[in-house]
């Protein structure tokens, strides 16, 4: 069985600051983890992923993802929050040796304000 | 490339008629998936194609509803007939094996 967890509902950030959207998960076996980003009316878009490797991975616009082991965490994070930042975040994981199907976590919304 | 394309974008039907969703895959990809986004509920994983064929459609809510892939360049998710409840957007993802998916615009859908 898998399953991820975003813990807060919302987060808000000053823009300029550092931001952080927890994520943690639950797999039997080794983890593949994803982020999409969300825009108001639009799909899901793809942010970063980390299968193997380093445990700091990069993605889009800035954004970066810390993956942990022990802790079960791939929290992502940005070193200087933007205003066009603010969308509905999801994490995602799947069991790299079990279905194709990942789970999606209910979503985090960022909120920047200027 | 065009990305995964979805329609219709909106579509406001009466209780009881019958909706068809429509969905065009990033050329090449070989899995499909069909969601329904909504604020009680959030992101619901409706069916899963692989290579055209229904792997998982446990999250199929009821008769209703149901899905095809004809070939590997467009799938269809119909409701018939539709109640109020099945108001949501209704997303299209398609991906190259265990990959990241890429999602369509998404269609409102609205039933009155």
């Amino acid at each position: 069985a898998q399953s991820v967890a975003q813990p807060e509902d919302q987060v808000n950030v000053a823009e300029g600051n550092p931001l952080t959207v927890k994520c943690t998960y639950s797999v039997s076996g080794n983890p593949y983890l994803f982020w999409y980003v969300q825009y108001p009316n639009r799909g899901l878009q793809f942010l970063l992923k980390y299968i193997t490797g380093d445990n700091l991975v990069k993605g889009s616009y800035g954004f970066e993802a810390e993956f942990n082991k022990s802790q079960t965490s791939f929290h992502l994070k940005k070193p200087s929050a933007l205003v066009s930042d603010s969308a509905l975040y999801f994490c995602a994981v799947r069991d790299l040796g079990g279905s194709y199907i990942p789970t999606f976590g209910r979503g985090t919304s960022l909120i920047v304000h200027p | 490339d065009a990305g995964v394309i979805q329609s219709p974008r909106h579509e406001v039907t009466e209780m009881g008629q019958e909706v068809t969703l429509r969905c065009k895959p990033i050329s090449g990809h070989n899995s499909l998936f069909w969601y329904r986004q909504t604020m009680m509920r959030g992101l619901e994983l409706l069916i899963y194609f692989n290579n055209n064929v229904p792997i998982d459609d446990s999250g199929m809510p009821e008769d209703r509803f149901s899905a095809k892939m004809p070939n590997a360049s467009f799938s269809t998710l119909k409701i018939q007939p539709s109640e109020p409840r099945d108001s949501a957007v209704y997303f299209c993802a398609s991906t190259y094996g265990q990959y990241e998916q890429y999602f369509g615009p998404g269609t409102r859908l609205t039933v009155t």
